[in-house]
């Protein structure tokens, strides 16, 4: 069972706009949420991450915001460049820890010049 | 510095054969996992080292699947007798410590016929 899913496989977004992501969950025991991004034949890279004593984290041009009612968090991107363009996956942890992490199958983000 | 390596980055074997592929670790960091991207799938959590506590091994799936980290450092996954549904990238991330930052490798891609 996917505890971690991420329904959209693919999004395109124009240049400058907004890019939103979006990953839900099932286990309620998941407290710390992260956001990765992968380049094809690259390992993922961390981007952001939120804990769930927290609603919304910034940095730059992301934001990660956690709805932990609805057990959803989506990750914004504003604006929008083509550097953007990757797969996202979405990762989730037990006790505020960053260990055994269990990720979405990822999101292909394809920025449109 | 550098970061992350997996040996082979791409590894194709025959059904029944043993594999190992290897992780070298960022220097320095205590924390050693490794994952795997069947098609279509999130990264799934198989095994975690940290420091010279016992391994938790509790995400890897059948017997034939193991994995040892030597002086504390490069780590091998060895899966035995491999199976078509073994096919997937395997990807290693270190960490320092726990509660930090997981960076990953670029995966090795292993292909069973």
């Amino acid at each position: 069972d996917q505890q971690v899913k991420q329904n959209s496989p693919s999004l395109s977004v124009q240049e400058g706009r907004i890019s939103i992501l979006n990953c839900d969950y099932t286990n309620s025991m998941f407290d710390y949420f992260l956001w990765y991004k992968k380049y094809p034949a690259e390992g993922p890279t961390f981007l952001i991450s939120i804990s769930s004593i927290k609603d919304k984290n910034e940095d730059g041009r992301f934001t990660v915001f956690l709805n932990k009612s609805a057990k959803h968090l989506s990750l914004h991107i504003v604006p929008s460049q083509p550097g953007d363009s990757a797969v996202y996956f979405c990762a989730a942890s037990p006790n505020f820890g960053n260990e055994k992490l269990t990720f979405g199958t990822g999101t292909r983000l394809t920025i449109i010049p | 510095g550098a970061g992350v390596s997996q040996s082979p980055s791409n590894k194709v074997t025959e059904k029944g054969k043993d594999v190992e592929l290897r992780c070298d670790p960022i220097s320095g960091h205590t924390a050693l996992y490794w994952y795997r991207q069947s098609l279509g799938q999130g990264l799934e959590f198989l095994i975690y080292f940290q420091g010279n506590s016992a391994p938790d091994k509790s995400g890897l799936p059948s017997d034939r699947f193991s994995a040892e980290r030597t002086g504390g450092s490069v780590s091998t996954l060895t899966i035995q007798r491999t199976q078509q549904e073994d096919s997937a990238v395997y990807l290693c991330a270190s960490s320092f410590g726990t509660y930090n930052e997981q960076f990953f490798g670029p995966g090795t891609r292993l292909t069973v016929l």
